[in-house]
């Protein structure tokens, strides 16, 4: 069964410095999102895109974040100047259309700022 | 912010079906109703989705009432595996695709 991956499960970084988390959404996906959950919160929306651009982007998803999709295949976050708060977990996502079919998540990378 | 209201527990017996509500009064036209569930803090993983039809799948059932304001998620035979927090969440199908996720219902089954 096809299936999102992520890498690494798990990063840490010191604080101040920039973070890359990888995807790999499902090949014939067009739709990709990041979310983020802090240890005993809700998961929280970040950003979405498609057609190589954000199409959706909530509030916390500010100038240190930015998305990107290199060759096609990987769909990567990157965080620049990492705060303690930014420790998580990040999810990415993938569907094939927009709301009409499921979103497919990885597992996550745990992000720790230390 | 999250359109669904849940019950934040409910325990089930092993073996048994579980019915998780979910309220969504103010669900559009244009919404689907999604389900979802995370297993610890492992990623979400999807169960099941409708607009207006019941649906049922390999997992679960999905029974949605006539006027869209409320669903009902059946999970026919709980086992020990389906203890998880489970996410109703209403999903437009188009101009807005991202998942809103709620606090959810933590349903713990038990042997």
């Amino acid at each position: 069964e096809p299936e999102v991956t992520q890498t690494p499960s798990h990063q840490v970084t010191q604080m101040g410095q920039e973070v890359i988390l990888r995807c790999v959404p499902i090949s014939n996906h067009l739709y990709f999102y990041w979310y983020r959950q802090i240890l005993g919160q809700k998961v929280e929306f970040l950003v979405s895109f498609y057609n190589n651009e954000i199409s959706e982007k909530s509030e916390i998803f500010d100038d240190q974040f930015s998305v990107e999709r290199p060759d096609g295949s990987n769909f990567t976050l990157k965080i620049r100047s990492t705060k303690l708060e930014d420790s998580a977990m990040y999810f990415c996502a993938s569907s094939e259309t927009g709301g009409k079919t499921e979103a497919f998540f990885g597992q996550g990378t745990r992000l720790t700022v230390v | 912010d999250a359109k669904t209201t849940q019950p934040p527990s409910m325990d089930c017996a092993e073996g048994r079906a579980a019915n998780l509500p979910c309220n969504h009064s103010t669900i559009s036209g244009n919404e689907y109703v999604y389900w979802y569930r995370q297993i610890h803090s492992q990623g979400p993983q999807y169960i099941i989705h409708g607009l207006k039809n019941n649906e049922t799948n390999e997992m679960a059932s999905l029974i949605i009432t006539e006027d869209r304001k409320s669903s009902t998620l059946i999970l026919p035979h709980a086992t020990l595996r389906d203890t998880a927090v489970y996410y109703c969440i209403v999903r437009a199908f188009f101009n807005d695709y991202k998942l809103s996720f709620g606090a959810g219902t933590t349903v713990t089954v038990r042997a």
